[in-house]
């Protein structure tokens, strides 16, 4: 059974950096074809893409966002870090982990967190 | 990169059936898209990836038969038949685009589905 759970702040300040813990259970990060997702969602607002990490080291980032985020992992703590700087009300948003497969007819983001709630306000 | 476009609302008696449409921008008519349900105060739940051709792969873990998806043009239709409350909840469409180092991820901006 594959689970997620972000962790993290509730609360930044502007200009703060953001530090949030994806820990996970149900499958390795160390698998070919596995990677680790961030997505986010604004209050009312469309889900976005931010950053996935893979079973590799190879990371990928959102275009629009890529200055200001840092994907990592620890296989050993089954956990993936996602640090976005320079924190702005705009990023007030529930933020997500997602599983991401990556195999023949199966490319997905298959199973996803409940997701943490990041206000941003000074 | 494409754009995915969702109609903001969607509504269907109890039993009935509904279809959503995701609608691709021109240009990115071969894009397969993946189909997510939101129940209020969750994270998103994987339901299928659908092509011209159909159904991409497999359902995601415990989506029901009655969830079906067709492919055509530019638009990608989520069809639920025999509607459930349990249904009610917000449907977003999303797609891979580029590869390797240029890989993105685009998302619709969600269709609510009310139950009626």
């Amino acid at each position: 059974q594959i689970t997620l759970k972000e962790s993290g702040p509730t609360l930044v300040k502007p200009t703060q950096t953001l530090t949030l813990t994806c820990t996970f259970s149900g499958f390795s990060l160390t698998t070919s074809g596995v990677g680790v997702g961030w997505i986010r969602q604004p209050p009312g607002k469309a889900l976005e893409w931010l950053a996935l990490i893979y079973w590799n080291d190879d990371k990928r980032y959102s275009p629009s966002l890529k200055s200001r985020l840092t994907i990592t992992k620890d296989t050993s703590k089954n956990q993936v870090v996602l640090t976005m700087t320079n924190m702005d009300p705009v990023d007030t948003a529930t933020y997500y982990c997602a599983h991401r497969l990556e195999a023949v007819a199966a490319y997905r983001f298959d199973y996803w967190g409940q997701g943490t709630l990041v206000t941003v306000s000074s | 990169q494409p754009v995915l476009t969702q109609p903001p609302s969607a509504s269907a008696s109890l039993g009935a059936s509904v279809t959503l449409t995701c609608t691709l921008s021109s240009g990115y008519s071969n894009y397969k898209v993946d189909w997510y349900q939101q129940r209020p105060g969750k994270g998103p739940r994987f339901v299928m990836r659908v092509g011209t051709g159909g159904i991409v792969g497999s359902k995601g873990d415990g989506i029901p038969d009655r969830f079906s998806v067709l492919g055509s043009g530019l638009n990608r239709y989520l069809t639920i038949k025999n509607i459930q409350e349990e249904d009610e909840s917000d449907y977003h469409c999303g797609a891979d685009h580029g590869s390797g180092s240029n890989f993105g991820y685009v998302f619709g901006t969600g269709t609510k589905v009310t139950v009626l």
